[in-house]
């Protein structure tokens, strides 16, 4: 079974610019979620997407966003990009059911420059 | 909100020996704590999880307790070998309804040296 695919896997940016980020979830998985991993602030939940629908939201700038399509990939967007949005951007698949562990891709590594 | 507390931040053990990180979490209501393994370069990886109506779980060389009424829960690796060697990460949500936010502790550096 396939784990868990991020594209693209590194990107680099300009500050003021923005960026979509794609996410494939493990098959048969219909949660999406979301994190931000940086050395200071370690791994941070951005929001959570289920049959399309958003129902999980953490505490970051409406910068960020996020959808789901039909097929379950999901994609986030940050606009604007400011230099402290360098980051590692993780995606977690999950079943979304009560017993859904979540399941790490590689990640995107962002660099805003 | 959920605050998990983890240490230690660094760990360095000799091969063969046993490791321990230890969390604590500040939620009763939060039922659900994986733990997570993340090599460099790649995302993390569940290596084991507990739910709240239990209180040990093993799995080979890991296991995983937890104590509801002291709010905490301990990853203990066994044997350890040089390939243990990676940041370990402790999560706590509320698992169930629409909750499916983990908030992850700092990190430990596990360090096995050979």
């Amino acid at each position: 079974k396939a784990g868990v695919t991020q594209t693209p896997r590194y990107l680099i940016k300009t500050r003021g610019q923005q960026v979509t980020l794609s996410c494939s979830p493990i098959s048969g998985h219909r949660s999406v979620s979301w994190y931000q991993q940086t050395p200071g602030q370690g791994l941070q939940f951005l929001f959570e997407y289920f049959s399309e629908t958003q129902r999980n939201k953490g505490n970051f700038p409406g910068r960020f966003s996020g959808r789901q399509f039909s097929n379950s990939r999901s994609e986030m967007n940050v606009s604007t990009l400011e230099l402290g949005d360098s980051a590692l951007y993780l995606c977690a698949s999950s079943r979304g059911t009560l017993e859904g562990e979540q399941y790490f891709g590689p990640g995107t590594r962002l660099t805003v420059t | 909100g959920e605050n998990v507390e983890q240490h230690p931040s660094t760990l360095s053990v000799q091969e063969g020996d046993s490791a321990v990180i230890k969390c604590t979490y500040s939620d009763s209501a939060s039922n659900y704590f994986p733990w997570y393994k993340q090599e460099l370069g790649k995302g993390p990886q569940l290596i084991i999880d507990i739910r709240s109506n239990v209180g040990e779980k093993k799995d080979q060389r890991i296991a995983v307790t937890l104590n509801k009424t002291a709010k905490h829960f301990s990853l203990h690796i066994t044997e350890t070998q040089p390939e243990d060697s990676a940041v370990y990460f402790c999560a706590a949500s509320k698992s169930g309804g629409s909750n499916y936010k983990l908030t992850f502790g700092k990190g430990t550096l596990l360090t096995v040296n050979p």
